[in-house]
């Protein structure tokens, strides 16, 4: 596609449910970025994506989150034992790595009740 | 880690006049710094980047300065239109251009008076 697609768009989910966004980035772009948002914040790092493997998973804040590219290209976020605290924009961004910029997509906005 | 720190978080001008906006960051070995443009219920957009090799790089209407040695750059919008409004963020990368995880600003909220 033309640009980097995230799905879905809202999710609304109860504390404690399991929950999986998926991020499908630029064709051809190998790295592949995710970030959180809170509301009045900027972006914050999680994980990136270099191929298939995670080559900085330092943003994670705790276990229970956990991504996944397994053939390179799309990836999944996978939120375990969701909290509140979780609500957030979750944004994904592909490129092509090296001295290049990225580009974002629109956010999957997950709200915990 | 990288601190970036962004002012002001508000900021509004006439339209026609001009727009700066100012961050500072902490990680002397930072050497990428782009600037991104978010609209209300869409991702941020990348809309200029320099790198540490490059003091000033202008595109149209936008420029950007970096000050190395005071660990300072600062996003310049001239003859600003309604169609600049929105939040900007500026960012850092101690990895250099973009290859690892940014380091953002909390954002400053243009608006543009007409």
């Amino acid at each position: 596609g033309a640009g980097v697609s995230q799905t879905p768009s809202n999710k609304v989910t109860e504390k404690g449910k399991y929950v999986e966004l998926r991020c499908d980035p630029i064709s051809g772009h190998t790295a592949l970025y995710w970030y959180r948002q809170s509301l009045g914040q900027g972006p914050e790092f999680l994980i990136y994506f270099q191929g298939t493997g995670a080559a900085d998973d330092s943003g994670l804040p705790n276990d229970r989150f956990f991504a996944v590219r397994p053939e390179g290209s799309v990836s999944t976020l996978k939120i375990q034992r969701t909290e509140r605290g979780d609500s957030a924009v979750y944004l994904c961004a592909s490129g092509r790595g090296g001295n290049y910029g990225y580009t974002f997509g629109s956010g999957t906005r997950l709200t915990v009740v | 880690g990288e601190n970036v720190e962004q002012h002001p978080s508000t900021l509004s001008v006439q339209e026609g006049d001009s727009a700066v906006i100012k961050c500072t960051y902490s990680d002397s070995a930072s050497n990428y710094f782009p600037w991104y443009k978010q609209e209300l219920g869409k991702g941020p957009q990348l809309i200029i980047d320099i790198r540490s090799n490059v003091g000033e790089k202008k595109d149209q209407r936008i420029a950007v300065t970096l000050n190395k040695t005071a660990k300072h750059f600062s996003l310049h919008i001239t003859e600003t239109q309604p169609e600049d409004s929105a939040v900007y963020f500026c960012a850092s990368d101690p990895a250099g251009g973009g290859a690892d995880g940014l380091t953002f600003g909390k954002g400053t909220h243009l608006i543009i008076q007409p």
